[in-house]
Formats: structure tokens, sequence, C-alpha cells
């Protein structure tokens, strides 16, 4: 069990926008800190893609974009493409673990 | 670029213990830390710990502290993840991930990552 709260799944079609959310608490994203995006494409490893809550690193599309209010945070995917058919986990910091946490993943599906 | 590629993959039995490498390049291997992230088949990202780059400071998640130890060689650009007591839920993928500090942004994030290494514990 996670800390941080994502649905398993959630899928669109070519073009559309989806938004996965990434719950946490008190002790995590409602405290001072701040939340990352991890894409996985299948077999492969992990790949930085939203950092600071709303920040994307160089090379990353700007149809990706982050957001973070309270105890949750959100990432969104606007203009789908089959490309971005993977595994997206949110991550943080955990006061209380004294370590850091990660949601259990979001697979996108694009329909 | 950054590059990390780590050692291959692993077939240990219940008991036993495993070392995995995580060779870094293209930076400044002291001034940044790497973390141990595994994931079992099929399952989510699970964080085990940390390690400063000059291997002086670090720190295990508490579901393996106790059998895990990660340790740095800067002479040779490599960090070590080494997992005793092995059981079959050890069996992951196991990623080292470096380690980044961005001013504003709390906490560090993990910016570049290994390949991967499957260890397979199995009698």
């Amino acid at each position: 069990q996670s800390v941080l709260t994502q649905p398993p799944s959630v899928s669109g079609a070519p073009g559309q926008r989806v938004t996965i959310s990434c719950t946490g608490s008190s002790s995590n994203i409602g405290a001072v800190y701040d939340v990352h995006w991890y894409q996985q494409l299948p077999g492969t490893a992990p790949k930085l893609l939203i950092y600071g809550n709303n920040n994307r690193p160089s090379g990353v599309p700007d149809r990706f974009s982050g957001s973070k209010s309270g105890t949750s945070a959100s990432l969104a995917i606007t203009g789908l493409q089959a490309e971005d058919e993977a595994d997206y986990y949110c991550q943080s910091y955990d006061s209380s673990l004294s370590g850091y946490v990660f949601g259990i993943g979001t697979k996108v599906t694009v329909l | 670029q950054v590059q990390l590629v780590q050692s291959g993959a692993e077939v240990k039995k219940p008991g036993a213990s495993v070392k995995v490498s995580c060779k870094a390049s293209g930076y400044t291997f002291r001034s940044y830390g790497i973390s141990w992230v595994r994931q079992a088949p099929g399952q989510g990202l699970e964080w085990m710990g940390w390690t400063s780059g000059n291997n002086d400071n670090r720190n295990y998640a508490q579901k393996v502290q106790g059998r895990v130890t990660m340790t740095t060689d800067t002479s040779t650009s490599t960090a070590y993840m080494e997992l005793r007591s092995l059981r079959s839920d050890d069996t992951a993928v196991y990623y080292c991930a470096r380690v980044s500090m961005v001013q504003g942004v709390t906490p560090r994030l993990f910016d570049s990552w290994g390949q991967g290494t499957l260890v397979t514990v199995s009698s």
C-alpha cells in the first residue's frame, strides 16, 4: 500500500485530455513537499516528466503539465498521442516515514 | 550526457545476498547522490534508500533497513547496493537513479535512471 493514491488506470482517445490525480496527506504533499512525476514506457526505466509540481525538464513536450493543491497533485496530458501510453507515477517525500514515496502508478491507455 | 549503467541479472537462493552495481558517467559523481528503487513484477516503484555521492551519508527505507547497504566508490564513479537475507518477495528489477537538487524544489528528484537489474530469488 502506498501513501500516495493514484487511479489504477485512465484512458482517452487520441487528441483528448486526460488527468491523473495523486492524493496524499499532511505528512507528504500537504506539508512543504513538492510532487514529481515519472513516465515509464513498457519495458523501460522510469523517466522524469514533471518536477516541482509543474516544471518540465528539457525535451518534455508542453502537452504534459502538473499542478498541486492542498494534499493532492495532478498530471494532465493534452492532445493525447499513442506514444503516451505508459505508466505514470507521482513521487514526493513523507516526513513520517523519513523517506521518498511513490504513488501506486496509473496506466494510461490510448483508445 | 549523464549515463548510469547497471550490472547484469542475478539469480539467488533464499537467504543469500546480492550486490548490484551502477556505474555513472557524464557528470561529477561526488556532487550527486544515488537512490535505489525497485519494482516487483507487475507492481509499482518502491524507494529503497539513498547514499551521497561522496559516501558520507545515507538513508534507508524502513522496509529494508537492516538488510541493505548502499555505498559509492568515487575512484570508479560506481554506486553499489547490497541486499542480504534475500526472500522471494525481493524478486524485482532494481534501478539506480541520480538524485538532483533544484533550487526552490523539495524534495530532491531522480533525473537520470539506470537500465535496471533483474534480481530473481528462487530455490
